[in-house]
């Protein structure tokens, strides 16, 4: 079946500082690969995503890159802000399970000042 | 920006109880979802909804669960006899397409149930 794995939290980073938050992924198909980020408060939104490998996704600063060899797609940001401070989720979505998307468990960004 | 609507924010209630959960879902979207997040661990896919029927659901989605479209606009989670197990966030979701692979939902901000 369709997995996701993604580091455990909370991730606690300075201002400015460089961030990367692993995923790995097991699917049945070519799975395309999301990021969602749920603000407090807020529902699940789309930040990023990538339909095939090598694909890069990018959106607010935050890339992530389709890695079919490594069954990978970690999100990185070069310089976080207070403002990302949030859950961050990886998901997949393949035709192996009917394109239902598949989430991992979230990892929680705390960004000091 | 068109936005997936869900009450209550929090209900509290007792096991054996009933709830119902309330969505609505973009008025364009044709496919309705619900996932639920007990605290602390994953997203997990309850039920999908298409054209007025379940299309798919998982091991979870057991006969205590039902799902509903009763207008043109809700769409409805049922639990007709809480256990304290199903303390969660659920959360609904719609899309505009199923499949294609890139399958987009929109989510709204969740209701937490909380059984006693």
């Amino acid at each position: 079946g369709n997995s996701v794995t993604q580091m455990e939290g909370p991730v606690t980073l300075s201002e400015e500082a460089f961030l990367t938050i692993n995923c790995t992924y097991t699917a049945t198909g070519y799975p395309s690969l999301f990021w969602y980020v749920q603000y407090p408060g807020e529902g699940l939104q789309l930040l990023l995503k990538a339909t095939k490998a090598d694909d890069k996704g990018s959106n607010k600063g935050f890339e992530a890159t389709y890695r079919k060899e490594t069954t990978s797609f970690h999100l990185e940001k070069g310089s976080v802000q207070v403002s990302d401070s949030a859950v961050y989720f990886c998901a997949l979505s393949a035709s192996g399970g009917n394109y239902i998307p598949t989430f991992g468990r979230g990892t929680s960004l705390i960004v000091h000042p | 920006e068109p936005e997936v609507t869900q009450t209550p924010s929090h209900q509290v209630t007792q096991m054996g109880q009933e709830v119902i959960l309330r969505c609505v879902p973009i008025s364009n979207h044709l496919y309705f979802y619900w996932y639920r997040q007990i605290l602390g661990q994953k997203v997990e896919f309850l039920v999908s909804f298409y054209n007025n029927e379940i299309s798919e659901k998982s091991e979870i989605f057991d006969d205590q669960f039902s799902v509903e479209r009763p207008d043109g606009s809700n769409f409805t989670l049922k639990i007709r006899s809480t256990k304290l197990e199903d303390s969660a966030m659920y959360f609904c979701a719609s899309s505009e397409f199923g499949e294609a692979g890139a399958n987009v939902l929109t989510f709204g901000a969740g209701s937490r149930l909380t059984v006693l």
